[in-house]
This record gives structure tokens, C-alpha cells and sequence, in this order.
């Protein structure tokens, strides 16, 4: 069993489209990473939660602890969104050691 | 410079050679992490440093890799007798204060893909 789970593993949008990517985790966390890898492989951070909503430009985080869930929204999306999106979490024991998420690759057609 | 620099970028080796990677961190940064890709799957933790603390080796896969870091400068993975199972893409990321928070600057490098034949 995986600590973290994502949904969708794939998911295909047309542009303009507001787009909900859902991860879920086990572990008791300190903090809940969402990460963008682009098609040539790069990584770029783009949250990290441990409580509420965090916004940036057109991407929204959420994070439910007692939930344990937490989800990326994107409004408006666009082509250059295209991407792979990780969920990774922190467990409380280990702040620095990640369980990563399968990843959601998302693909935003014109 | 700018963000953190791996080399090489691509390494293709036999198998039961050794092979070191190496990660320029961003200057300041005082965490470094390194990760593994396997194709088409997630990352995995490898290797955790933060400043002169003992690093956390708790994801080697096994005694064959290694990795050193010389204070908050440059780090090296090392992977002794590679395996097939070994080819990957190393990432290398590092962030100030190991907290990760976008603010922080938690950046990751380009990688290194290793194939191993």
C-alpha cells in the first residue's frame, strides 16, 4: 500500500477548463509538497501545506488534515500547464523524508 | 550559480562499474536531498542533508550507493558495481533550512540519467 495516492493518473482537459487533481495520504504529516515536472524533467515546487489553502497566480492548494487529503486546482487552464503533478507528503517523524505520490500527468489541449 | 547544477547530465555505463554524480546546490542552501526516478514510476528518497548534521541515509537502496556532502557545498552520490535496476535519472534538489516552503527556494536540478547496460 502506497502512503500517498493520487487520482487521476491521467487526465486530459480542454484549455480554459478548471482542473482538480486529488491526493491522499496515510501518514501522519508535518507538511503536504505539491510539485510540477515538466515533459524535459524538471521539478519545480509549487506548495507546500499543512493547514488550510495556499494560492498562486492561477493554482489553488488545499489540504483537509483530518481528512488526509489534499487537492491542487488549476482555473483556467492552459497548454503550458501540461505537466506531471506530484503530491508528496512529510511524515511527522521525518520532516525532510518525502512519500511521493504517483503523479497526475495532465494534458491541456488548445 | 542561479539553481542546482547536476553533472553529468547523462551517463551511460556498464554494468559493475562505479559511477559518481555530482550536485551543485544553490549557494546558501543549507538542505540537500537526493531522489531517484525509475522510468515511468514516482521519486524516491535517497539521501538527506542539512548542514553538518549527520545526513539521513534512511532511502539508500542499498550499501552500494553512497553519497558526501563537504559542509553546504557540493554533494556526490556514489553507486559502486551498478546494477541494471540502478538506471534512472538522479535528481538533486536543496532548499534553505530543509523546510521546503516555496519562499524558501526548495529548487531542483535537472538530473542526471543513468543507464546502465
Amino acid at each position: 500500500k502506497n502512503e500517498v495516492e493520487q487520482s487521476p493518473q491521467n487526465l486530459t482537459a480542454q484549455e480554459g477548463e478548471f482542473i482538480t487533481i486529488n491526493c491522499s495520504y496515510s501518514v501522519g504529516i508535518s507538511a503536504l509538497h505539491w510539485l510540477q515536472q515538466h515533459p524535459g524533467g524538471g521539478i519545480v515546487s509549487l506548495f507546500m501545506l499543512s493547514s488550510g489553502k495556499k494560492k498562486h497566480g492561477r493554482l489553488i492548494a488545499t489540504i483537509n488534515i483530518q481528512e488526509k487529503h489534499s487537492s491542487l486546482h488549476i482555473t483556467a487552464s492552459h497548454p503550458r500547464d501540461s505537466a506531471v503533478y506530484i503530491c508528496a507528503a512529510s511524515p511527522i517523524y521525518n520532516f525532510n523524508k518525502f512519500y511521493f505520490g504517483s503523479g497526475t500527468k495532465l494534458n491541456v489541449k488548445p | 550559480g542561479a539553481g542546482v547544477s547536476q553533472s553529468p547530465s547523462n551517463k551511460v555505463t556498464e554494468k559493475g562499474k562505479d559511477v559518481e554524480l555530482r550536485c551543485d546546490p544553490i549557494s546558501g542552501h543549507t538542505a540537500l536531498y537526493w531522489y531517484r526516478q525509475r522510468l515511468g514510476q514516482g521519486l524516491e528518497f535517497l539521501i538527506y542533508f542539512q548542514g553538518n548534521s549527520a545526513p539521513d541515509k534512511s532511502g539508500l537502496p542499498s550499501d552500494r550507493f553512497s553519497a558526501e556532502r563537504t559542509g553546504e557545498s557540493v554533494s556526490t552520490l556514489t553507486i559502486q558495481r551498478t546494477q541494471q535496476e540502478d538506471s534512472a535519472v538522479y535528481l538533486c534538489a536543496s532548499s534553505l533550512y530543509g523546510t521546503g516552503e516555496i519562499n524558501y527556494g526548495y529548487t531542483f536540478g535537472s538530473g542526471t540519467r543513468l543507464t546502465v547496460v
